[in-house]
């Protein structure tokens, strides 16, 4: 079965500073990765995903990801922190199966 | 393009009651998947239609089932409300021709069952 685990359900960065969220898989097949971000009150929203090919992947608001599969990671990072980057983060994994098995989330506080 | 429509916003209920929510994909789109989302639990996948067809369904119980009209538009259904059942519906659309392609998420239907 697939899970995914996120370590630290908050993180506080200063603002400028690098972000780094953390997700481990687990996965029986070749995975597809995603982070998705969820602002207060609104849906999900993609930031990046994995599928094949390139283990760097970039995604919108300067946020990228590698995948590590030696690791079983798909950590999130961003070099420079704003505060309009303070919501919650989602790691997923999916399969086949037209599902996706969500961490449990990581809520990012960025410090003034 | 519009996104991803729910509807309604929020919903107060009690125990033993049912309900019903919407959910208007983004046009084109013919998948639509429906996620509960709580504290405790986090995001939990309820199940996926696509062109009318139920494909995948998650760990919830009977009282939790949903549908897919011919225009994609979907609604799910609660049946015999419990506390527990208080919570955050999602729901979101795709194309969903590969499975991995993006899931585009409404706002979400709060519902509080007292």
């Amino acid at each position: 079965a697939q899970s995914v685990t996120q370590l630290g359900s908050h993180v506080s960065v200063s603002e400028g500073a690098l972000v780094l969220l953390r997700c481990n898989y687990s996965s029986s097949v070749p995975p597809y990765l995603f982070w998705y971000v969820q602002y207060p009150n609104q849906g999900l929203q993609l930031l990046l995903k994995y599928t094949t090919g390139a283990t760097l992947v970039k995604g919108i608001n300067g946020f990228e990801a590698e995948f590590k599969k030696s690791e079983t990671s798909f950590h999130l990072t961003k070099p420079s922190a704003h505060m309009s980057d303070a919501a919650e983060y989602f790691c997923a994994v999916s399969d086949s199966s037209y599902k996706l098995i969500f961490g449990s989330g990581t809520r990012l506080l960025v410090r003034p | 393009k519009a996104g991803v429509t729910q509807t309604p916003r929020y919903l107060i209920k009690t125990r033993g009651q049912q309900v019903t929510l919407s959910c208007s994909p983004i046009s084109g789109h013919r998948s639509v998947s429906w996620y509960q989302q709580t504290p405790g639990q986090g995001l939990q996948f309820l199940f996926e239609y696509f062109s009318e067809t139920q494909r995948n369904k998650g760990n919830f119980p009977g009282r939790f089932s949903g549908r897919q009209f011919s225009n994609s538009r979907s609604e799910m259904n609660v049946s015999t409300l419990e506390l527990g059942d208080s919570a955050l519906y999602l729901c979101a659309s795709s194309l969903a021709k590969r499975v991995e392609e993006k899931l585009f998420f409404g706002s979400g239907t709060q519902l509080s069952v007292l």
